[in-house]
Order: structure tokens, then sequence, then C-alpha cells
């Protein structure tokens, strides 16, 4: 089947550490994005990737950092500059950029601060 | 400032009533409007898109409207089931990349 994977579904981060979070899309989908969502909000837009090897910061990429040398993949970085990362991070995809109309979604990872 | 909102109360239904959402939003003109279901601790699944140029659409017991005078869409479903309680996000597409979402809203459907 095709889909988005996203991975770990829950992960913990250490004060000072940077994580990263997987994101794999077998629909051989041009565009890809990183949302965060907390309660009670909309998802946010961190950063987005139109084609491989470029890529372009949302609306709140501070402390945030992404790769895209893969059509397939799309790994998000939360660095030790995010003070706040406790939230759910959720993978997208659509087929291009110019018919971003439906978004595929990721089954999410939880990142919480020990 | 641009806004979405959705109802951020809980809307509770009995199971075969139908079920009404409204997504109201300020200072956009969107291309057109999405509806995404969300499962707790799942990412969310499109159910609906609908242009600036058409007023209603259906599929199955969904039915989305879009009245951009009043900057609103109403999302329902109709016979309604226990299995359709999710939260219901509401997106609008402004054009290029941007996708905005609303904070959704909870759908409980009892038996």
């Amino acid at each position: 089947d095709g889909g988005i994977t996203q991975s770990p579904k829950y992960l913990f981060r250490k004060e000072g550490q940077n994580v990263t979070l997987s994101c794999e899309q077998n629909l051989n989908h041009d565009a890809m994005y990183w949302y965060r969502q907390d309660p009670g909000q909309g998802l946010r837009l961190i950063y987005y990737s139109q084609i491989v090897n470029d890529f372009q910061k949302g609306d709140i990429a501070e402390g945030y950092s992404v790769s895209r040398e893969k059509k397939e993949s799309f790994p998000l970085t939360v660095t030790s500059a995010q003070k706040n990362p406790t939230a759910f991070y959720l993978c997208a995809s659509t087929l291009s950029q110019a018919t971003n109309e439906k978004l595929f979604f990721g089954s999410g990872t939880q990142l919480s601060v020990l | 400032s641009q806004k979405i909102e959705q109802n951020s109360e809980a809307l509770n239904i009995q199971e075969g009533k139908t079920a009404t959402l409204t997504c109201n939003y300020t200072n956009y003109s969107p291309a057109y409007l999405q509806w995404y279901r969300q499962d707790p601790g799942r990412g969310p699944v499109f159910l609906l898109l609908i242009r600036e140029n058409e007023k209603e659409k259906r599929k199955e017991r969904l039915k989305v409207t879009f009245d951009t005078t009043l900057k609103q869409s109403l999302f329902h479903i109709t016979a309604s089931q226990p299995a359709d309680s999710a939260t219901y996000l509401c997106a609008l597409h402004t054009g290029g990349f941007k996708t905005i979402f609303g904070a959704g809203t909870r759908l409980f459907v009892k038996a």
C-alpha cells in the first residue's frame, strides 16, 4: 500500500539534545511538508520541500532543520534551540506543490521533553 | 488578522441525527476549502474539497457547503454513527503552497 511512514511513534528528548524524526513516502509525490500540532491549535507549517535538494521555511522554522536528499525521504531535526518542542509532529505530501489540493499525512510522532 | 475559527467546544449528538460543523474565516480569499478527519494519535485524513465557485459538494453521507459571502463552510454528516466520532479539521488553500488549518471540532456520536 502506498503511504507515508513516520517513525518513531513516540520520542523523548533530553535538554540540549538534537533529535531526528523520520518521514518516508512511497507515493512518488514531489512535495513534502512538516507540520506541528499543539492542543487547541491548528496545524502550523514548519518546513516544506517542492523537489529534491530544495526546501523552504514555513511559519515556525526556528529551532528546526530538514534535508531532502531523496524524493522519498524528508527527515526533520528538532534542535536544542527549539525551547518548546513538545508537540505532535505530522509529515505530509502532495503530488506537487502546484496540485497540493489533497494532503496525505503520516500517522505522526509525539515528541516529549524529559 | 487572518483567522480560521471552528467550534472549540465538542459537539455531542445522538446516533442517527445529522451533525453540522462550522468553519468561519476572516481576511482570506481561499481558492478552495477542505475538510479532514483526525482520530486521536493519528494523522488527518482528507474527506472533501470544495472550490470557491461551488456552493455544495456531497460524498455519501457527507455534505459540505461554501459561502464566500459569509466566509463560512458547513460540514454535515447525515445519519451519524458512533464510528463518525473524531475531530474534524477545516483547511483553506490561499494560493501557492499555503494550506491554513483550523484547530478542529471534536464530534461525539452516542449510540
